[in-house]
């Protein structure tokens, strides 16, 4: 596809379960973004990626959450033993290796911790 | 801290009129600054970017303006239309090349 997907698109677990979020970047887009977004709050800066490092962990909220992007492309979130309070939105974003150009947004995964 | 404040956070006006968003920023190394837009269950979209060697930037009804030695930044709509209608994020580029946003601005355009 020609934009950033995002899979699931819903989530539905269960407090103290284990969940994968999964972002497919746009293809060739070296810089990879995880953003948590609240009900009316603004997009929420998690992880950020170049290539398959990560440049910038500073915003994961606890050693519950992780991020990996192997091969520099697909990246998965990952949340251990969720809590209800991790119910959110989680934006992944992607854009070109050039500083300062636009990073465009998936759908988001909506995550509701039961 | 790494910090983009934006106010107000609702603003109503009435179609035709301008509507005007103001953001600050925390670090004055940023140097991108873009503006999405997000419409209800949607994701946020791009609407105008501006970079810290300009002052100023125009498309068509959106404008940005920047103050560096401020830190301000502010977002213009001009002849406003109810389809203009949604919430509005500004964002600063910070040193790691992360994107900071702000709160959101609640845009309602009444006929």
């Amino acid at each position: 596809g020609a934009g950033v997907s995002q899979t699931p698109s819903n989530k539905v677990t269960e407090k103290g379960k284990y969940v994968e979020l999964r972002c497919d970047p746009i293809s060739g887009h070296t810089a990879l973004y995880w953003y948590r977004q609240s009900l009316g709050q603004g997009p929420e800066f998690l992880i950020y990626f170049q290539g398959t490092g990560a440049a910038d962990d500073s915003g994961l909220p606890n050693d519950r959450f992780f991020a990996v992007r192997p091969e520099g492309s697909v990246s998965t979130l990952k949340i251990q033993r969720t809590e209800r309070g991790d119910s959110a939105v989680y934006l992944c974003a992607s854009s070109p290796y050039q500083m300062n150009t636009e990073a465009f947004f998936g759908q988001g995964t909506r995550l509701t911790v039961v | 801290g790494e910090n983009v404040e934006q106010h107000p956070s609702t603003l109503s006006v009435q179609e035709g009129d301008s509507a005007v968003i103001k953001c600050t920023y925390s670090d004055s190394a940023s140097n991108y600054f873009p503006w999405y837009k997000q419409e209800l269950g949607k994701r946020p979209q791009l609407i105008i970017d501006i970079r810290s060697n300009v002052g100023e930037k125009k498309d068509q009804r959106i404008a940005v303006t920047l103050n560096k030695t401020a830190k301000h930044f502010s977002l213009h709509i001009t002849e406003t239309q109810p389809e203009d209608s949604a919430v509005y994020f500004c964002a600063a580029k910070y040193n790691t090349d992360k994107l900071i946003f702000g709160t959101g601005t609640r845009l309602q355009v009444f006929p």
